[in-house]
């Protein structure tokens, strides 16, 4: 039962333009939402975070939107850097199980030069 | 200042023994979880320990424990190996427990990557 899904395995975008991973979730008890980078041999690193009473968020090159409604969130990258390649991995915290992080499949984002 | 430490980086095992993953979280983080990561997946919550008592577990068989020193460093037993247990175990040290505020996130170690044969 994937209450988390990051339903494109992969992306490639070109140096400077925009990347836009997208996240999708099931379980309406979800209310803390996360991004992780993870580059291989290393854990992964967070990124960025959402409170599900905003829509919004953003940290210099990196926003993440979310929309309720429609239980989705995407994180955007612009503009899309070479280092930026990496697996993303999308992850939401449930209201009442504050402890258990659950992740998404994660998506491969390459950016090329 | 050092990350989470996690020993040993491979291992390899092979079916009906056990393995003891150690666990070393940041300096004045008290809280420790374990997450296991198969190949093609995402994390998957194990346990979460916090001030040394079990406040988290996933849902995995009883052939999985963990504990909690006074240090705060942690250990994963996995008795009984099966071939579906291969995969990356990662460890994760936080400050405190519970709801993540701007400041509170969770830090990663690299992982033991546990191969069963």
């Amino acid at each position: 039962d994937q209450q988390v899904k990051q339903n494109s395995p992969s992306l490639s975008v070109q140096e400077g333009r925009i990347s836009i991973l997208n996240c999708d979730y099931t379980n309406s008890m979800f209310d803390y939402f996360l991004w992780y980078k993870k580059y291989p041999a290393e854990g992964p690193t967070f990124l960025i975070s959402i409170s599900s009473i905003k829509d919004k968020n953003e940290d210099g090159r990196f926003t993440v939107f979310l929309n309720k409604s429609a239980k989705h969130l995407s994180l955007h990258i612009v503009p899309s850097q070479p280092g930026d390649s990496a697996v993303y991995f999308c992850a939401a915290f449930p209201r009442l199980d504050g402890n258990k992080l659950v992740f998404g499949a994660g998506t491969i984002l390459r950016v090329k030069s | 200042d050092a990350g989470v430490t996690q020993s040993p980086t491979h291992l390899i095992k092979t079916r009906g023994q056990h393995v003891t993953l150690r666990c070393s979280p940041i300096s004045g983080h008290k809280s420790v979880s374990w997450y296991q990561q198969v190949l093609g997946q995402g994390p998957q919550f194990i346990f979460q320990y916090y001030e040394k008592e079990e406040r988290g577990r996933g849902n995995f068989p009883d052939r999985f424990s963990a504990r909690q020193f006074p240090n705060y460093s942690s250990e994963l037993n996995v008795n009984a190996l099966l071939l579906g247990d291969s995969a990356l175990y990662l460890c994760a040290s936080s400050l405190a427990l519970g709801r993540w505020g701007s400041n509170e996130k969770l830090f990663f170690g690299s992982g033991t990557q546990l191969s069963v044969l």
